[in-house]
């Protein structure tokens, strides 16, 4: 059975950094990318940018370039979205998902919980 | 940041049909590209329920179905039920700048 799992929720004060997971089971993980989604509070989704856990390629969206870093370690299995410094605006859930047939993405993680407040 | 719009609302009864669509340009849906369909539960993993435009994944009950024309696609769910009230997200990819993935505005599918 195909699943992603992410990291627990984080509560986090402004300026600090921050590294979320997502471990992946149930497949060969290097042979599919893996995407990042945000979802702020009562707001819908949004791309941030997806890896190529074989590789480390990755590929941001214009809109999250340089404010976030996406990396994945594939003897582990997993894939993470790293900030060096936060905002309050970077609370949301976050979401990792795996690309599926015709670029879709099939399987989801739980989604995590990021709320950055002072 | 989206570029895809939706309504942001449906509602339908019990065992009614709705429709939700998805209005893209000619940088995305219009270029050919695949849309696919995602319904989120809360505190739930999204799940996919149509990819490339037409296409159910295995267990993803035939009252959900998907359609494409021009630049815009839809999504019908026949035979509405309690369990389907949730919010439903269309998917694609845009050529424009570098080439990336939208999403739709997002839609809330309240079961009357």
């Amino acid at each position: 059975e195909v699943q992603l799992v992410q990291s627990g929720a984080e509560v986090k004060k402004p300026g600090e950094s921050l590294r979320i997971s997502c471990k992946g089971s149930g497949y060969s993980f290097s042979n599919y990318w893996i995407g990042w989604v945000r979802q702020m509070p009562g707001k819908g989704l949004e791309w941030m940018g997806i890896i190529n856990p074989g590789d480390s390629h990755t590929k941001n969206s214009p809109s999250f370039k340089g404010q976030v870093t996406i990396s994945a370690d594939k003897s582990i299995n997993t894939a993470y979205l790293q900030w060096s410094s936060l905002k309050a605006s970077d609370t949301a859930i976050y979401y990792c998902a795996r690309r599926g047939p015709r670029i879709s993405l099939d399987f989801w993680g739980q989604g995590t919980l990021v709320t950055v407040s002072s | 940041q989206s570029v895809l719009t939706q309504p942001p609302s449906v509602s339908g009864a019990p065992g009614q049909r709705v429709t939700i669509s998805c209005t893209g340009s000619s940088s995305n849906i219009g270029a050919g590209y695949d849309v696919h369909w995602y319904q989120l539960l809360p505190g739930t993993a999204p799940k996919l329920l149509i990819y490339g435009n037409t296409n159910r994944p295995s267990g993803v009950p035939a009252r959900f179905s998907g359609s494409k024309s021009g630049t815009s696609a839809s999504l019908a769910i026949t035979g509405l039920r309690a369990e389907d009230e949730a919010d439903y997200y269309c998917h694609s990819y845009d050529s424009s700048l570098s080439g990336w993935d939208v999403f739709g505005t997002g839609t809330k599918v309240t079961v009357l």
